[in-house]
Formats: structure tokens, sequence, C-alpha cells
């Protein structure tokens, strides 16, 4: 099955400063790659996303790339503000082709904690 | 945006009694929702696919007679945990798939429900 690394587990980070994390996957059939953002207590929320038949993706302050040779996808936050501090998530899910078995379950790294100091 | 319910948000519960959580997609119709398990500080654990009307797939050492899922309708799967103990103390998530415009799949999590067993 899928299984997906994320590094750094922790990453400090001046306000202002960039922060990239980086994860990888193992199953080359994966083709959805979301990023999710959760606060202490909270659900995880979707920041962005991005498809295999996609290399990179923008949205504001957030990107997104994708490695798929390599099979490694990276979240970059640009200019980074203090309510950037949360946990992120990485997740990777092959396409979903019929009920009964894992194919398009999202499969998740362990996270990393962000701290922005202001 | 796609919202999802869960409830109750908290549930205290004297071990060996058998609680059940609610997720409910309230703004669209959800074939598959799935169910995730989250300890303090680590990543989400996804537990079981329920998929309406048929059983639900459980991952790899998840008990299924002990967490049951039914997912009785297209806006509604609950999970039982049943005989509970402490280690089953959690914060337990779920999300539903829906389908973006294009076709595409993605997920919405619940705001999760925090199950403390004494």
């Amino acid at each position: 099955g899928e299984n997906v690394e994320q590094h750094p587990s922790t990453l400090s980070v001046q306000e202002g400063d960039s922060a990239v994390i980086k994860c990888t996957y193992s199953d080359s059939a994966s083709n959805y790659f979301p990023w999710y953002k959760q606060e202490l207590g909270k659900r995880p929320q979707l920041i962005i996303d991005i498809r295999s038949n996609v290399g990179e993706k923008k949205d504001q302050r957030i990107a997104v790339t994708l490695n798929k040779t390599a099979k490694h996808f990276s979240l970059h936050i640009t200019e980074t503000q203090p309510e950037d501090s949360a946990v992120y998530f990485c997740a990777a899910s092959s396409p979903f082709i019929g009920y009964g078995g894992s194919q398009g379950n999202l499969i998740f790294g362990k996270g990393t904690k962000l701290s922005v100091k202001p | 945006g796609a919202v999802v319910s869960q409830h109750p948000s908290w549930v205290i519960c004297k071990s060996g009694t058998s609680v059940k959580i609610e997720c409910r997609s309230l703004d669209f119709q959800a074939t598959t929702m799935f169910w995730y398990r989250q300890f303090p500080k680590q990543s989400l654990m996804l537990m079981a696919t329920s998929n309406e009307g048929s059983k639900a797939t459980y991952e790899q050492g998840v008990e299924k007679d002990k967490f049951l899922i039914n997912h009785a309708s297209l806006t509604l799967s609950t999970l039982t945990v049943t005989s509970a103990h402490p280690e089953d103390s959690s914060f337990y998530i779920c999300s539903a798939k829906n389908f973006l415009a294009g076709g595409q799949e993605t997920q919405y999590f619940g705001p999760g429900t925090r199950l403390l067993v004494l």
C-alpha cells in the first residue's frame, strides 16, 4: 500500500521567511496530493492540492510542487505570518476505481509542526 | 464549500460503555465517508472506509467488531465504539468524499469528536 513520509517534523521560522515542507510517496499510481492545515483541537482544513497531471500550483502565498519521477511533493509558504503556525499534513491517494479496495483513500504523512515567530 | 458535521464534539464515558458518533454531510451526498483516529501530537490514521449501503472496509489492525460502522444513507455514517476502554480515548474525525467541478474528488473533514474513556 501507499506510504507517505513527511519532513521535517518541526519547523521554526521567523515571520516573513519562507517555509518548505517535503513529502515522499511510494505508490506510483497515486495521483492526488492534498495539503491540510490543522490548528490545535480543530479539523484539518484543505489549503491546497495538486494532481499528477500538474507540476506546480500556486495560491497566493502557498505553492505546491510535484515531481512524479522522484515521487515527492513539497509545500512552500512564502512571507510567513504568525497565523500560519499550525500542523501541516501532506497526503496522497491513488485513483478510486471501485468499492472494496483502498484506492481513493488518503494516506497522511506524520505532520509538520510549523512555528512562525513574530 | 461542502460542510461535514460531527456529533457529539465531546464525549466522556465510563469504561465498558458504547459510544456512537455521527458524521453528516450537510449539503452534498457522500457515498463514501472515512473514519480517522488521531492521538495527541500524531497524524490522522485511517480506521475504515464507510460505503453507503454496504459493509465498511477496515484498515489492518482495526477491529471491526469493536468499531462498528453504519452508512445507512447518503448523508450519514455512524461509528460506534463498543465496550470502550481508556486506550480508545482519542480524537475521532470523519471525512466525506465529494466531487468538485470537473469530476475531481476531494475530502472534507468533520470537526472531530474527542472521546475520553475513564
